[in-house]
């Protein structure tokens, strides 16, 4: 199947500081890519979709100036959370899809787990 | 309104025997996905079986199987012959058309295979 990876796979960042988290698709192209974001032993929750070339959309109650979001080629996303604070402490999960595809196949990168001090 | 309910935040399960893992639906929308994900401890999602509302059959992957019963909204996932490899959190999740294949996740359920 597909690949995708996420860059770091864990950080650690001072409060106030910002982090970029980057998803990569290894072996195709990543027309719509999504992040969500996970507490531990909670769901995952949609924070935005992101579709090549254009702007982010963001669910309801996600800030889009904290959490940055650039998907400006077919393989690469990055979510930037601008000023961390420890209540943005969480795992980032990114997931990928390829246009013309089944709409079933969605790929989830590894996940990145962020913790602010 | 919750589009996705797994009622059961946690289970345990003896080696080799079946367990069924619930959920139930919530849409309007006649064209919809179902989908089941585990995720270890590790944290990654791994896909395991999709059904489609208009599929006739009951999907299966392996040990996999999902219930599909569409009148009652409902889409158990069912694995047979539970590995301790298994011991992870399932999540069922929902794709309905037209959203740009987002997806909407239950609260998951954890299942803990005993030897």
């Amino acid at each position: 199947g597909a690949v995708v990876s996420q860059h770091p796979s864990w950080v650690i960042c001072k409060s106030g500081t910002s982090v970029k988290i980057e998803c990569r698709s290894l072996d195709f192209q990543a027309t719509t890519m999504f992040w969500y974001r996970q507490f531990p032993k909670q769901s995952l929750m949609l924070m935005a979709t992101s579709n090549e070339g254009s702007k982010a959309t963001y669910e309801q109650g996600v800030e889009k100036d904290k959490f940055l979001i650039n998907h400006a080629s077919l393989t690469l996303s990055t979510l930037t959370v601008t000023s961390a604070h420890p209540e943005d402490s969480s795992f980032y999960i990114c997931s990928a899809r390829e246009a013309g595809t089944p709409h079933w196949e969605q790929y989830f990168g590894p996940g990145t787990r962020l913790t602010v001090t | 309104a919750q589009k996705i309910t797994q009622t059961q935040p946690g289970m345990f399960v003896q080696e080799k025997e079946a367990v069924t893992l619930d959920c139930t639906y919530d849409t309007s929308d006649p064209s919809y996905g179902l989908f089941w994900y585990k995720q270890p401890s590790s944290g990654e999602m791994i896909f395991l079986i999709y059904q489609g509302s208009y599929d006739q059959q009951n999907a299966t992957e392996g040990r996999y199987s999902l219930n599909f019963q569409k009148a009652r909204k409902s889409a158990n996932l069912v694995i047979s012959a539970s590995q301790l490899g298994d011991s992870a959190m399932y999540f069922c999740a929902m794709r309905e058309s037209g959203n740009d294949y987002k997806l909407s996740f239950g609260a998951g359920t954890t299942v803990t295979v005993r030897a």
